[in-house]
């Protein structure tokens, strides 16, 4: 098994709503990613877990609340977010880190919409 | 914060013809990928080139990296109509857990 699997594909959700974004990989890797992606731009680091532990935030508004239960399992939990949060999320793993020089896959993402 | 910048922005080409897409960074890296994103999907990893290389292939893939300049290019020989996507680069830092990705190149091949 090679994937990273996202679930939801689609989510629209309402400004008051809570919902959560959902990653799994069973590769065993250690470190795992939630990036944010508006149209037509990069994606964008917002957290790292490493073992578990959330290694870095990239100033994320605490409205996105990640969370790390086990190290196949990264969720991504939303809770009165804004129209402007609407874009692809993208989860990814990694063995070690970047630094080491292997590449892992991303998942195919969540398209988010905010109303 | 953005480490690469790509350019062109975009760039439309016939197929059968080649792509060139080119990177620049601006710290030191350990790695340097190229994905592609098909119509806002997930990325698809096509290759990395470590720092201490300078040329790599992979298929109809070559890309070269100029640690002097910072700089990286991706070349796609005999373009599809299937090469049709955005094309990202990122680098790997040498320490930690950052990937960065560059602006991107939105390719379009014209069959």
């Amino acid at each position: 098994d090679t994937e990273v699997t996202q679930t939801p594909k689609h989510l629209v959700m309402g400004m008051t709503n809570k919902k959560s974004l959902k990653c799994e990989q069973h590769m065993g890797h250690r470190a795992m990613y939630w990036y944010k992606q508006k149209a037509k731009k990069p994606p964008e680091l917002m957290f790292v877990y490493s073992y578990e532990k959330l290694s870095i935030n990239e100033s994320v508004p605490s409205r996105f609340s990640p969370e790390c239960p086990n190290s196949s399992l990264l969720n991504l939990h939303l809770h009165a977010l804004q129209p402007e949060d609407s874009a692809l999320y993208l989860c990814a793993s990694s063995q070690e880190g970047w630094g080491t020089g292997r590449s892992y896959p991303f998942g195919q993402g969540t398209r988010l919409t905010v109303v | 914060s953005q480490q690469g910048e790509e350019d062109p922005q975009a760039l439309s080409i016939q197929e059968g013809e080649n792509a060139t897409m080119n990177c620049s960074y601006k710290t030191s890296i350990n790695n340097l990928q190229w994905y592609r994103q098909n119509s806002g999907r997930g990325l698809v990893h096509l290759i990395l080139i470590r720092s201490n290389e300078r040329e790599k292939h992979s298929g109809r893939l070559r890309v070269t990296l100029d640690t002097s300049k910072k700089s990286s290019s991706l070349l796609i020989t005999a373009s599809r109509a299937a090469d049709t996507a955005s094309y990202f680069c990122a680098t790997g830092v040498e320490y930690g857990n950052k990937l960065v990705f560059g602006a991107g190149t939105i390719l379009r091949v014209k069959s």
